[in-house]
C-alpha cells in the first residue's frame, strides 16, 4: 500500500512566522503535490514536483515555496505566515506518466494549519 | 484552465437506495478519470478510476464514462450510512489531476 505521511496533523503558528510542512512517501513515486483545501473552494494546487530539485507552480503559489532534495520528501514552506493561509494542507504523490495523462494520486492525512 | 464541474449537493438518499453522482469536464483530451471519497476532516481516498468509455464495476460502486459527452458518473448501490461523505471527481491533465469541488452525499438510515 502507498503510504504518504505528513509531519503534523495540527499546527498553530503566529503571523509572520516561517512555517515548514513536510511530506514523505514510501512508494518511490516521481510526482509529489501540495494542495490546500478550503470550504467551498475545493482542492487548489500550490506546487508540484516531478523530480528531485524540480518544481512547478500550481494555481496559487504566492506566499509559498517548496523544496525537494530527496525523491521521497517534499516540503512546503510558508515564508511569512499570514492569517489567510489558515487552511487544511494536503500532500499527494503519484507515479509519473508521460503525455497528456496522469496516474492516480495518493494523499497524506493532511495538516490543519491555523495562523493567528 | 481545465474545468471539472460537480453539483455540490447535498445529495440525500435513503439507506439501500442507489446514489448517483455526476461530473462534467471541459478538456476533450483528458484520458483518465478518478473518484475520491473524503470523510469530514479526513483526506481524499481513491475509490475508483476509469479510462475507457462504458461502465466499470467494483463491488457496490460503478463508474460510468462517456467521453463524447464529457461526462463521468459514480453510482453507489445499496447505499449505507457509512457512504456519507464528499465525493470528488478528478480528471487527468499532463502530469497532474484536476479536481471538482465535490458532491456531499448523505445516506439517511
Amino acid at each position: 500500500d502507498v503510504k504518504v505521511t505528513q509531519s503534523s496533523r495540527y499546527l498553530v503558528k503566529r503571523t509572520g512566522e516561517k512555517v515548514f510542512l513536510e511530506c514523505v512517501q514510501d512508494m518511490d513515486h516521481e510526482n509529489m503535490f501540495w494542495y490546500r483545501q478550503d470550504p467551498g473552494l475545493g482542492l487548489r494546487l500550490i506546487y508540484f514536483s516531478y523530480d528531485v530539485k524540480m518544481k512547478e507552480k500550481g494555481d496559487i503559489p504566492e506566499g509559498y515555496s517548496v523544496s525537494r532534495e530527496k525523491k521521497e520528501r517534499f516540503s512546503l514552506i510558508l515564508e511569512s505566515a499570514s492569517t489567510n493561509q489558515t487552511s487544511m494542507y494536503l500532500c499527494a504523490s503519484s507515479l509519473l506518466l508521460a503525455g497528456e495523462n496522469s496516474y492516480e494520486q495518493y494523499f497524506g492525512p493532511g495538516t490543519r494549519l491555523t495562523v493567528t | 484552465q481545465k474545468e471539472v464541474e460537480q453539483n455540490s449537493g447535498p445529495l440525500s438518499v435513503p439507506e439501500g437506495a442507489i446514489a448517483s453522482l455526476n461530473c462534467t469536464y471541459s478538456d476533450r483530451g483528458s484520458q483518465s478519470f478518478f473518484w475520491y471519497r473524503q470523510y469530514s476532516g479526513k483526506s481524499p481516498e481513491l475509490i475508483m478510476f476509469i479510462y475507457s468509455n462504458g461502465d466499470k464495476e467494483d463491488g457496490r460502486f460503478t463508474a460510468q464514462l462517456n467521453k463524447a459527452s464529457q461526462y463521468v458518473s459514480l453510482l453507489i448501490r445499496d447505499s449505507q450510512p457509512s457512504d456519507s461523505a464528499t465525493y470528488l471527481c478528478a480528471v487527468s491533465g499532463a502530469n497532474n489531476l484536476f479536481f471538482g469541488t465535490g458532491t456531499r452525499l448523505t445516506v439517511i438510515p
